[in-house]
């Protein structure tokens, strides 16, 4: 157990649809990562929070959003879904420049 | 070219067998991470090193900085080592910008 979780972890929901994914990370931890793994892209960096703010970003789309509330919670929007969007979403957390710890993944299907 | 390269993709092998898997990376790096992905999904990370060699148990990480280029090793190899390995490098940090770029990585398979 990384100590990072993830809720829900399965969701299927059609196209169109809008659906948050939720991350707490570790005790302590001030930096949460976002990635997606899609069966043909493997792992792509969605976008990066450090205590509350924005830090880097990666692939993501303008339907996607995501922030880090002061209990450094994140969550991850995705509006307007695709077919290609279902892939698993992990979130990962770390202390800043260390070791990330990863979540168990969100499956996301979009039908 | 991608900037995280692995090889082999896929590597299928015998219990027991001596284990070498291989990242090239051609960005600049502050570390560099090996995460393994069991088939339920999960990722666990292994190792994020900087230089030299790290060991935990049966798996042993390498890297060599001016070659750019790292090894995980597992000794006496178990079907319970099947899974996939995936590298990604920790770029150089430029204040809290620590996205990772990940390898595509390698399918293990440890036949009994």
């Amino acid at each position: 157990d990384s100590g990072v979780t993830q809720t829900p972890k399965h969701l299927i929901t059609a196209t169109g649809q809008r659906v948050t994914l939720r991350c707490s990370p570790r005790s302590g931890d001030l930096s949460v990562y976002w990635y997606q793994q899609s069966l043909d892209q493997g792992l792509q960096f969605l976008i990066q929070y450090y205590n509350g703010e924005e830090r880097a970003k990666g692939n993501i789309l303008e339907r996607f959003s995501a922030q880090q509330f002061p209990d450094l919670h994140s969550e991850l929007n995705l509006s307007s879904l695709e077919l290609g969007d279902s892939a698993l979403y992990f979130c990962a957390s770390s202390v800043r420049n260390n070791e990330q710890f990863f979540g168990p993944g969100t499956r996301l299907t979009v039908l | 070219k991608n900037e995280v390269e692995q090889s082999p993709q896929n590597l299928t092998a015998q219990e027991g067998e001596f284990i070498t898997i291989n990242c090239s990376y051609s960005v600049g790096i502050s570390a560099l991470h090996w995460l393994q992905q069991h088939p339920g999904g999960g990722i666990v990370s292994l190792f994020m090193l900087s230089s030299g060699k790290k060991k935990h148990g049966r798996l042993i990480a390498t890297i060599n900085i001016q070659e750019k280029h790292s090894s995980l090793h597992i000794t006496a190899s178990h079907p319970r080592d099947s899974a996939v390995y995936i590298c990604a490098a920790h770029p150089i940090s430029n204040f809290g910008n620590e996205k990772l770029t990940f390898g595509t990585g390698t399918r293990l398979t440890i036949i009994p």
